[in-house]
């Protein structure tokens, strides 16, 4: 079981927006601004999209956003684009021992 | 540019051991945090293990204390996680990933990632 909780799957059709949500505890999300969000297509590596909740590394493109609301973080695309099929994973830091946790992804399908 | 090139996976008997390594370039290496994160055939990602820059602070998932090692060797720019122990469920593609920085708490934030070393625990 994943320490931070992702919605299995979302769709949307092209043009159109969505959110994934990903959703921890004052120990992680809460209670700090370091939530990244990772895209992977099938058989490559992940590519990080969004970092401290709502920067945009160098050449991801500005139709990905992020946000925070409490113990909550989401990833929202907009303009959705047949590329955007993918797998999307949160993560945080966590004050536990451990550093880091991951949710358990969110595949998205363009319809 | 960036590039970390992992090699060591294969397949191993259940108890048994491999050192997985992962060659970086591209970048100052010893400048920067290290991540181990692992990936389970059609099952998310899980992180691993956490080497700072320097090699003084490390930490593990729960999962893998204790029977994982990760170390670094800034001379030769290369990055190793020994996995000892192996069960069944360690099988997975082993990611090497850089952090974004060398302090502990930036380096949380994974900006490149290998192309993945896969390990086999089976009889």
């Amino acid at each position: 079981q994943s320490a931070l909780t992702q919605p299995a799957s979302v769709s949307g059709s092209p043009g159109q927006s969505i959110t994934i949500s990903c959703t921890g505890t004052s120990s992680d999300v809460g209670g700090y601004n370091y939530v990244s969000w990772y895209q992977q297509h099938p058989g490559k590596a992940p590519k990080l999209m969004i970092y401290d909740v709502s920067n945009r590394p160098s050449g991801v493109s500005n139709r990905f956003s992020g946000s925070k609301s409490g113990n909550t973080a989401s990833l929202t695309i907009s303009g959705l684009q047949a590329e955007d099929e993918a797998d999307y994973y949160c993560s945080s830091y966590t004050r536990t021992s451990t550093l880091v946790v991951f949710g358990g992804g969110t595949k998205l399908t363009v319809l | 540019q960036v590039q970390l090139v992992e090699s060591g996976g294969g397949v191993v008997q259940p108890g048994g051991s491999l050192r997985l390594s992962c060659a970086a370039s591209g970048f100052t290496f010893s400048n920067y945090g290290m991540h181990w994160v692992r990936q389970a055939p059609g099952k998310g990602l899980e992180w691993v293990a956490f080497i700072r820059s320097d090699g003084n602070n490390k930490y593990y998932a729960d999962s893998v204390k204790g029977r994982f090692t990760i170390s670094r060797d800034n001379s030769n720019n290369t990055l190793f996680l020994q996995v000892n122990s192996l069960r069944a469920e360690d099988t997975a593609v082993y990611y090497c990933a850089k952090g974004r920085s060398g302090a502990t708490l930036f380096a949380v934030v994974i900006d490149y990632w290998g192309q993945g070393t896969l390990v086999t625990v089976s009889s």
